[in-house]
């Protein structure tokens, strides 16, 4: 089954736009919808793009997501970077050969 | 409100089965469009989808686990289950209930998290 990378960690400060990417090992990034959860400390998962760049009710328009096939890669990001925004930030997808649902290690996100 | 509520035992010993259960609440487990699954996340680490299944029975696992997984479901009690057999201390992880939708109205993607249940493997 395929993996899904994303960068240890990011730092960015409040007011500015951050970019978190999930890049997929092998296989097309658009063969499946690719997700992003956000996990503040203590608190379980929340969905804040689901089906590449759609988002849930409640989750502010400053966060947007994309793919790019070139890369092979999506992308989470976030504008006007809040205090509240910083988390760990996970990337999601399903991979068809295996029949198994795969997660990206995470990234942790800091607004300093 | 629909609610996921995780239930497990804590404390396990090593190479023994680790036996966990998650009720839902506020809604019926046996409605189209949606899995029923474990996540687990290692102390400090990230995540890691475990298993998944259908209130018909139809499931799926990490194949990485497979061998050592049984999940399972009871539509009358409302509540869906998972068995970890022969675990070690790489099994200790707090471990989430989760609901993945496909439906279109609400979208692909794992819409409902319980709080999490630790379990520690250690003798």
């Amino acid at each position: 089954n395929f993996m899904l990378t994303q960068p240890h960690s990011v730092s960015e400060s409040p007011g500015k736009t951050v970019t978190i990417s999930c890049t997929r090992s092998s296989g097309s990034i658009a063969t499946n919808y690719v997700q992003w959860y956000q996990q503040r400390p203590g608190s379980s998962p929340t969905t804040v793009i689901y089906e590449d760049n759609q988002r849930p009710s409640g989750v502010p328009d400053r966060f947007s997501g994309s793919t790019d096939t070139s890369s092979n890669s999506a992308s989470l990001t976030i504008s006007g970077l809040k205090t509240e925004d910083e988390a760990d930030y996970y990337c999601q997808s399903y991979d068809n050969n295996k029949q198994c649902w795969v997660f990206g290690g995470g990234t942790k996100l800091t607004v300093l | 409100q629909e609610q996921l509520q995780e239930s497990g035992p804590g404390l396990v010993q090593p190479s023994e089965t680790l036996s966990l259960s998650c009720t839902v609440s506020g809604g019926s487990i046996s409605r189209t469009g949606y899995y029923w699954g474990w996540i687990r996340q290692p102390p400090g680490k990230g995540l890691e989808w475990i298993a998944s299944i259908h209130y018909s029975g139809n499931s799926f696992y990490n194949p990485s686990l497979k061998s050592r997984l049984t999940i399972s479901v009871d539509t009358s009690k409302n509540h869906f289950s998972l068995r970890l057999s022969s675990v070690t201390a790489a099994d200790t992880a707090l471990y989430y209930c989760a609901r993945w939708s496909m439906l279109d109205r609400q979208g692909w993607h794992f819409d409902l998290w319980g709080r999490g249940t630790l379990a520690t493997v250690s003798a």
